[in-house]
């Protein structure tokens, strides 16, 4: 059974037009981490949140929001996305901080056109 | 900061022969470190991890890896390569210090060839 659900898989978006990427989990993990992956790159570290502590990276940027509502999902908001934007999207949750190992979703395709 | 260096962008082994997949990082204090590999338009998916205790750490699909600490490496190994272990591997590392932030390395693609 899939733990961390990513929605969609495929997201296709007009330049410039807002968008909102999904990610659920039910494995009650308090971290959940947002990733954008280019072209087989490492994944880049957007924001994480501790519970409802949001952490920013300080070169993310700030065309670049996330919500978490609850434990269970947490949102990537794209408030103007331009063709650099795409890339995989990927979101993990860990136990915790520490010795917790981060699980991954399985990404969402972003396309901008 | 904490840092993650895989040095080969690509690694090409015969199937049936072992494979080393290097991983080398920088990080202040006990590192915690993990292995992940991906699919084509798949998400990373979860290998091994070393946080403390034996360095030569067994995770799934028959591999393994070696945590040194005094060369600050955690290469990633198997013994016997299949076709099917072509793909993409990451190693990332987390700071005992640092929380939850984790970090990846560049990526390297494993070919394996029948």
């Amino acid at each position: 059974d899939a733990m961390v659900i990513q929605n969609p898989r495929y997201q296709v978006t007009q330049f410039g037009k807002p968008v909102t990427l999904s990610c659920s989990q039910t494995l009650n993990h308090n971290v959940m981490y947002w990733y954008q992956q280019k072209s087989s790159q490492a994944p880049k570290l957007l924001f994480h949140y501790y519970d409802k502590d949001f952490n920013n990276e300080a070169d993310t940027p700030d065309n670049f929001q996330s919500r978490r509502p609850n434990t269970s999902f947490c949102f990537l908001d794209i408030r103007s996305p331009g063709l650099g934007d795409a890339a995989m999207y990927l979101c993990a949750t860990s136990r915790d901080g520490g010795q917790g190992v981060p699980l991954f979703g399985q990404g969402t395709r972003l396309t901008v056109v | 900061a904490q840092s993650v260096a895989q040095p080969e962008d690509q690694v090409n082994v015969a199937e049936g022969n072992p494979l080393t997949v290097k991983c080398t990082y920088s990080v202040s204090g006990n590192p915690y470190l993990f292995w992940y590999v991906q699919y084509p338009n798949r998400g990373l998916q979860f290998l091994l991890k070393y946080i403390t205790g034996d360095n030569l750490v067994k995770g799934s699909y028959g591999f393994e890896a070696e945590f040194n600490k005094s060369q600050t490496s955690f290469h990633l190994k198997k013994p016997s390569a299949l076709v099917s272990d072509s793909a993409l591997y990451f190693c990332a590392v987390r700071g005992y210090s640092s929380a939850s932030k984790i970090i990846f390395g560049s990526g390297t693609r494993l070919s394996i060839r029948p």
